[in-house]
């Protein structure tokens, strides 16, 4: 079963506007990380944030987290063509090693 | 490094046969997770193995099973292949405890498997 729903489940925007996704989740994590799949391909890591932190930055995303609300979101700032992608927001909680990914966020960033 | 990597990139087989995926971790990783990632979906863990043993496992049925290697590399089978096994099937290597160590776990290209 999963998890975390991402919501929007489809997100189109023009090249340089913001893209923000959300993810909430159902119990109780170690820590809430946020991965990139181009085309059906394999999984890139974008950023992990911990339990207890509340704010991430990398480069151009802005990763959130509020575990009173279950919550967390990502911001792409400045988009690009180039991160037209789906994203996915998985968790992993205290003593287990497994990631649970909810069904992700299709972005389309177009020119 | 050559990262996580994967092997065969796509295969088509007929129901009720067997499959054989391969999955090389990256260099100074010990632990291997495979996950089935379906049309649409997100991936599913199947099981993990460290130390040549499935440490833990999924909501999988005992038609999914595999190995691990000496030199950490893994197998994932399937017998008895069903139309809904066609899926992406993604290997992920991480340093052992990674979970506790607030550390990524990475992830091959994966392997498409088409069952006719």
């Amino acid at each position: 079963s999963q998890q975390g729903e991402e919501d929007p489940q489809a997100l189109s925007i023009q090249e340089g506007e913001n893209a923000t996704m959300n993810c909430s989740y159902k119990t109780s994590i170690n820590n809430l990380q946020w991965y990139r799949q181009n085309s059906g391909r394999g999984l890139v890591h974008l950023i992990l944030i911990r339990s207890n932190e509340r704010e991430k930055h990398s480069g151009r995303l802005r990763v959130t987290l509020d575990t009173s609300k279950k919550s967390s979101s990502l911001l792409i700032t400045a988009s690009r063509a180039a991160d037209t992608a789906s994203y996915f927001c998985a968790t992993l909680q205290g003593g287990s090693e497994k990631l649970v990914f909810g069904k992700g966020t299709k972005l389309t960033v177009n020119p | 490094d050559a990262g996580v990597t994967q092997s065969p990139t796509h295969l088509i087989k007929t129901r009720g046969q067997q499959v054989t995926l391969r999955c090389s971790p990256k260099s100074g990783h010990d632990t291997v997770s495979w996950y089935q990632q379906a049309l649409g979906q997100g991936p599913q863990f199947i099981f993990q193995y460290y130390e040549e043993e499935e440490r833990q496992r999924g909501n999988f049925p005992d038609r999914f099973s595999g190995h691990q290697f000496p030199n950490y590399s893994s197998e994932l089978n399937v017998n008895a292949l069903l139309l809904g096994d066609s899926a992406l099937y993604l290997c992920a290597s991480s340093p052992r405890g990674y979970g506790q160590q607030n550390t990524e776990a990475f992830f091959g290209q994966g392997t498409r498997l088409t069952v006719v």
